[in-house]
């Protein structure tokens, strides 16, 4: 099946700091999203972002299906942001979703 | 509109008894699939209902079991619960099959004793 990497596994960051998470993947998709998981356990879908990019106030995704990846870039990071960021993607014609292990992000103020 | 309404939001069962666990997806929404979250195994596929039917089914054993209703909502059930299914189960919610954007509801933390 299709492996998806996540990096880095963990993050700490002073707030006001920006950050870039990175999302490998092994083949063709039909689907890219990026999801925060928050404390209480919630997946809080940030972007469904299978190429190009997309901006949504202080965050933004790319994709480059063409070569296997997605970035995820926090600007002027906040202590809400803190928590897990996960990567999922879709195999054509299949109906799971394949998560990355997540990055951990730790916003401290 | 209101989101994904996963219930109970916590459960506490003890060895070999059984679970129910309950999916109200968005409302236009026919799709609903169910992952299991642990520590160690990470977010895994567990099943996906469309139309009232299985669609596709993760790598389970036969104790996890699910349906869908005519009006997409959905359960699933674990039979003779194990210590090992202590987890967070997500159910997601996409408009048609196959599914494409996901929305997940709040998840059911179930602990077995």
């Amino acid at each position: 099946g299709i492996q998806v990497e996540q990096s880095p596994p963990d993050l700490i960051l002073q707030e006001g700091a920006n950050s870039t998470l990175r999302c490998n993947f092994s083949d063709s998709v039909n689907n890219l999203q990026w999801f925060h998981q928050n404390p209480w356990g919630q997946l809080i879908n940030l972007f469904y972002i299978p190429s190009g990019t997309k901006q949504n106030g202080r965050l933004s995704a790319t994709t480059v299906a063409t070569e296997r990846y997605s970035l995820l870039y926090i600007s002027s990071s906040q202590t809400t942001d803190s928590g897990v960021y996960f990567c999922a993607v879709q195999d054509f014609g299949y109906s799971t979703l394949t998560f990355g292990k997540g990055t951990m992000l730790l916003v401290s103020p | 509109k209101a989101g994904v309404t996963q219930t109970p939001r916590y459960l506490i069962k003890t060895r070999g008894q059984q679970v129910t666990l309950s999916c109200s997806p968005i409302s236009g929404h026919r799709s609903v699939s169910w992952y299991q979250q642990t520590p160690g195994q990470g977010l895994q596929f567990l099943f996906e209902y469309f139309s009232e039917t299985q669609r596709n089914k993760g790598n389970f054993p036969g104790r996890f079991s699910g349906r869908q209703f005519s009006n997409s909502r959905s359960e699933m059930n674990v039979s003779t619960l194990e210590l090992g299914d202590s987890a967070l189960y997500l159910c997601a919610s996409s408009l048609g099959h196959p599914p494409t954007e996901a929305f997940f509801g709040q998840g059911t933390r179930l602990t077995v004793v």
